[in-house]
């Protein structure tokens, strides 16, 4: 079946420091892969997707590229600050049961960022 | 901008009793779903649903149902709530293979 794999962390990191996050993915067909941000006592919040091989996802100075050639889709970011401490997960979608549209996502454990200051 | 919302932030129930978690969202999403949130597990899911009425088991069905009568609501029931039920519940909405949109989570503690 799909999976899903990412860095398990927590991360801390000072502020503007460089960050990436690994996300490694095992699927049967063409996923769209997608980063998922959850801020503290909220439900989740799409940072980025991309829908096929190449893409590159960016959003709020984070950036991911779809790697069909490593199954990879990493999160960076350049320069990370405070506001940015998160739980980041890493999803991909796939088809699912018999309905026409259902397609759901199967995501990784979550990685806990904190940037200090 | 999509709205999902859950009826309660937290919710504290005792073992046994029968536990209901709503769900509402706005934007006449046909796909809704049901997660629980568990320190080191991620994001499992319970229930989806693609249309009124219809329903598909996720990975992790057991001690649960769900009720989807009309289609911007729906509706996790655990039967007989247990203390492994304790956990965070997401509730997600999507049109197609589009996005999903998240609620705020409603936080059980299970006693």
């Amino acid at each position: 079946g799909n999976s899903v794999t990412q860095m398990e962390g927590p991360v801390t990191l000072s502020e503007e420091a460089f960050l990436t996050i690994n996300c490694t993915y095992t699927a049967t067909g063409y996923p769209s892969l997608f980063w998922y941000v959850q801020y503290p006592g909220e439900g989740l919040q799409l940072l980025l997707k991309a829908t096929k091989a190449d893409d590159k996802g960016s959003n709020k100075g984070f950036e991911a590229t779809y790697r069909k050639e490593t199954t990879s889709f990493h999160l960076e970011k350049g320069s990370v600050q405070v506001s940015d401490s998160a739980v980041y997960f890493c999803a991909l979608s796939d088809r699912r049961g018999s309905g026409g549209s259902n397609y759901k996502l199967t995501f990784g454990k979550g990685t806990l960022l904190t940037v200090n200051p | 901008d999509v709205k999902v919302t859950q009826s309660s932030r937290y919710l504290v129930k005792r073992t046994g009793e029968k536990v209901f978690l709503e769900c509402v969202q706005d934007m006449d999403h046909e796909n809704m779903f049901w997660y629980r949130q568990d320190p080191g597990l991620g994001l499992r899911l319970i229930y989806f649903s693609y249309d009124v009425k219809m329903k598909e088991k996720g990975d992790i069905p057991e001690g649960y149902s769900v009720s989807r009568e009309k289609k911007e609501r729906f509706s996790l029931i655990l039967e007989s709530a247990s203390t492994n039920q304790t956990s965070m519940y997401l509730c997600a909405s999507s049109l197609g293979v589009k996005t999903q949109y998240f609620g705020p989570g409603t936080r059980l503690l299970v006693l």
